[in-house]
């Protein structure tokens, strides 16, 4: 298995305050992702990142921010939780893009569950 | 709008009979489609792939067809066993459509000894 932890594994807040969650990976690859798991929408990308320091938004990055100021460490913040936010996060990591039959593997971590109250 | 979706959100099969889940697609610059598997607490594994060149790719009890002219990916299991019981997710992506990966909604496939 690929060494992905996400902490926190569960979380309760309440709407408005700030939560950060964590990714970290032993494998030194390259890139790493935060997505959002919801029912009848399947995995959506929120941000990804290319490199230290180097992030891009995804397809639904309002209300989201990212850092990477390691390579082991990707962080996704929510800077004032909504309802909307509740849902499970993942986190995943692959050693370069995922497109084309080049492309690498992407692997996930177990995932967080967040709910705002 | 969904770009890729699973229309059957669950489906039954009995084991060692055959389990077909099935993915459309609306973006004719998606040139490599995978299926993912996916455990109650537990991430996303990859299962199997395919490139927009092949129309069949083959791995033991799993293979993944893809008719480009329908926009549509399939993913046979035979036969099917009860570990088999997951959620499973279709993905695509493609250089010209951003590189990353867009999925499906899931299915949630059931199999009952």
């Amino acid at each position: 298995d690929a060494g992905i932890t996400q902490s926190p594994r569960h979380k309760v807040t309440e709407t408005g305050t700030p939560v950060t969650l964590r990714c970290h990976q032993t494998e030194n690859h390259r890139y790493m992702y935060w997505y959002r798991q919801d029912p009848g929408h399947g995995l959506r990308l929120i941000h990804y990142s290319y490199g230290v320091k180097d992030t891009d938004k995804g397809e639904v990055s309002d209300g989201y921010s990212v850092s990477r100021s390691k390579t082991e460490d990707f962080l996704l913040t929510l800077e004032s939780a909504t309802s909307s936010q509740t849902s499970v996060y993942f986190c995943a990591i692959s050693e370069s893009i995922p497109s084309g039959p080049y492309g690498d593997t992407q692997y996930f971590g177990p995932g967080t569950r967040l709910t705002v109250l | 709008d969904q770009q890729v979706k699973q229309n059957s959100p669950s489906l039954s099969v009995q084991e060692g009979r055959i389990s077909i889940l099935n993915c459309d697609y609306t973006n004719s610059m998606f040139d490599y489609f995978l299926w993912y598997k996916k455990y109650p607490a537990e991430g996303p594994t990859f299962l199997i792939s395919i490139s927009s060149i092949k129309d069949k790719n083959e791995d033991g009890r799993f293979t993944v067809f893809l008719n480009k002219s329908a926009k549509h990916l399939s993913l046979h299991i035979v036969p099917s066993q009860p570990g088999d019981s997951a959620v499973y997710f279709c993905a695509a992506s493609g250089a010209n459509a951003g590189n990353m990966l867009t999925f499906g909604g899931g299915t949630r496939l059931m199999v009952k000894p």
